[in-house]
């Protein structure tokens, strides 16, 4: 069974500094993998995504993400972290052998200080 | 376009009460599927749907049906509620065969439902 794992509940970082988001899969085959970002009190909304071409994926709001296939990993990034980044963030994996099926890690918060 | 829109915002229930929450998108896709939030548990399945008439168990189905009579709804029905129920509901939607398209997940607001 695939699986997605968030090492970190929550990451601090002052305002201006790089922001990393840790997340590592298990899955077979090629992975789909997702970052999401939820808001308070909203509903997920979609950052990046890697399904094939360069490892260096970038997305909205400046993120981006690091697939490393020997690592299992896919770590999201930000150059320069702002308050309104304070969110939680979740990575998912794709079931390609279920539909759409996503598995989603159990979310970091982080929390950008000024 | 609208996007994912769910209904309602949040409902309060007695144990052994039923009731459905209602899920709408309107960008023709394929997919849509119900998910539960739960502090620390991240995004669990509960029921998915790859198309009009067929739908399918996720992760915790037990205690929730659906029907996927139209491309555009995937109402979850609670059959009698219970405390462990308590939740924040998601309502997610997106094509099947990604390609072009994406296979990016749509959600909508959710659903806060308390169960007493």
């Amino acid at each position: 069974a695939q699986s997605v794992a968030q090492p970190e509940d929550q990451v601090n970082v002052a305002e201006g500094n790089p922001l990393t988001v840790k997340c590592t899969y298990s899955v077979s085959g090629n992975p789909y993998l997702f970052w999401y970002v939820q808001y308070p009190n909203r509903g997920l909304q979609f950052l990046l995504k890697y399904i094939t071409g360069d490892n260096l994926v970038k997305g909205s709001y400046g993120f981006e993400a690091e697939f490393n296939k020997s690592q299992t990993s896919f770590h999201l990034k930000k150059p320069s972290a702002l308050v309104s980044d304070s969110a939680l963030y979740f990575c998912a994996v794709r079931d390609r052998a279920a539909g759409n099926k996503l598995t989603f890690g159990g979310g970091t918060r982080v929390l950008v200080k000024p | 376009n609208a996007g994912v829109t769910q209904t309602p915002k949040f409902q309060v229930l007695k144990t052994g009460q039923s009731m459905t929450l209602q899920c709408a998108q309107d960008m023709n896709h394929e997919y849509m599927s119900w998910y539960r939030q739960d502090p620390g548990m991240g995004l669990r399945l509960i029921h998915y749907s790859v198309g009009a008439g067929i739908t399918d168990q996720g992760e915790v189905p037990n205690g929730y049906n659906v029907s996927r009579s139209t491309t555009e709804d995937f109402p979850l029905r609670l059959l009698s509620a219970a405390p462990s129920q308590t939740s924040v509901y998601f309502c997610a939607s997106s094509y099947v065969t990604g390609g072009i398209r994406g296979y990016e997940q749509y959600f909508g607001p959710g659903t806060r439902l308390t169960v007493t």
